[in-house]
């Protein structure tokens, strides 16, 4: 049974870099059949898919086109892990940030399971 | 960009009852449509994906169909865990709907 579990800090100030990370147990970061995704919830957007990272004999990244570069997602293979950096936060990045893994060895790809989520708020 | 609708925002319900959620795709996006349950202070939680699966473990009153533009949610006989907000997501895209919400009558 594949878990995910989240941490970084709560609180981040104006125009300083978030960074998260999501620990994988029951699965590897490197998988051929798996992306890692980082997705966000505010009341103001809903749901919002930030980023993924997978493994095709090379670490490979796709970005939302709304992050603007802001977005780095990385993985840790020797942790077993990723990570999101997220540059030049505002207060309009205040959201509950989670992890979540990607099935995407066959046609159908959906977000299971989710990390527990990290609340993130942007201010000084 | 597909834009992803859900009807209602939010409903009352009764234990037992039969619910339909409705959503609604922009333009086509065949089967490639997924639905997730979030109960107040926890992740999302898949239920449906390729907008008829079941996933593995989630009860079987909980039914998906559609197609192209139009998908529904049914939860057949409400159960009190079921009070939740329910996204659709669009599994290419990554959109998700903006949510509805069953609320106990």
């Amino acid at each position: 049974q594949v878990q995910l579990e989240q941490s970084g800090p709560g609180l981040v100030k104006p125009s300083q870099t978030l960074s998260l990370a999501c620990a994988i147990s029951g699965d590897s970061v490197s998988a051929y059949d798996a992306a890692w995704n980082w997705i966000r919830q505010s009341p103001s957007r809903g749901l919002e898919w930030l980023g993924r990272i997978y493994y095709r004999s090379r670490w490979i990244t796709d970005y939302a086109v709304f992050m603007n570069s802001r977005i780095i997602i990385k993985a840790d293979a020797s942790k077993n892990q990723f990570s999101l950096q997220l540059n030049s936060m505002t207060p309009d990045d205040t959201a509950v940030y989670y992890c979540a893994r990607d099935d995407i060895s066959g046609s159908y790809n959906y977000f299971d399971p989710w990390g527990q989520g990290t609340r993130v708020t942007v201010s000084s | 960009d597909i834009q992803m609708t859900q009807s209602p925002s939010s409903l009352a319900a009764s234990l037992g009852d039969r619910v339909t959620i409705t959503c609604r795709a922009s333009q086509s996006v065949a089967n490639y449509l997924n639905w997730y349950q979030q109960r107040p202070g926890e992740a999302p939680k898949l239920l449906i994906y390729a907008a008829s699966s079941l996933r593995s473990g989630v009860p079987s009153r909980f039914s998906g169909s559609g197609s192209g533009t139009d998908f529904t949610l049914t939860i057949s006989g409400l159960q009190p865990e079921d009070f939740a907000t329910y996204y659709c997501q669009q599994s290419y895209s990554k959109i998700f709907g903006p949510g509805t919400t069953v609320h106990i009558k």
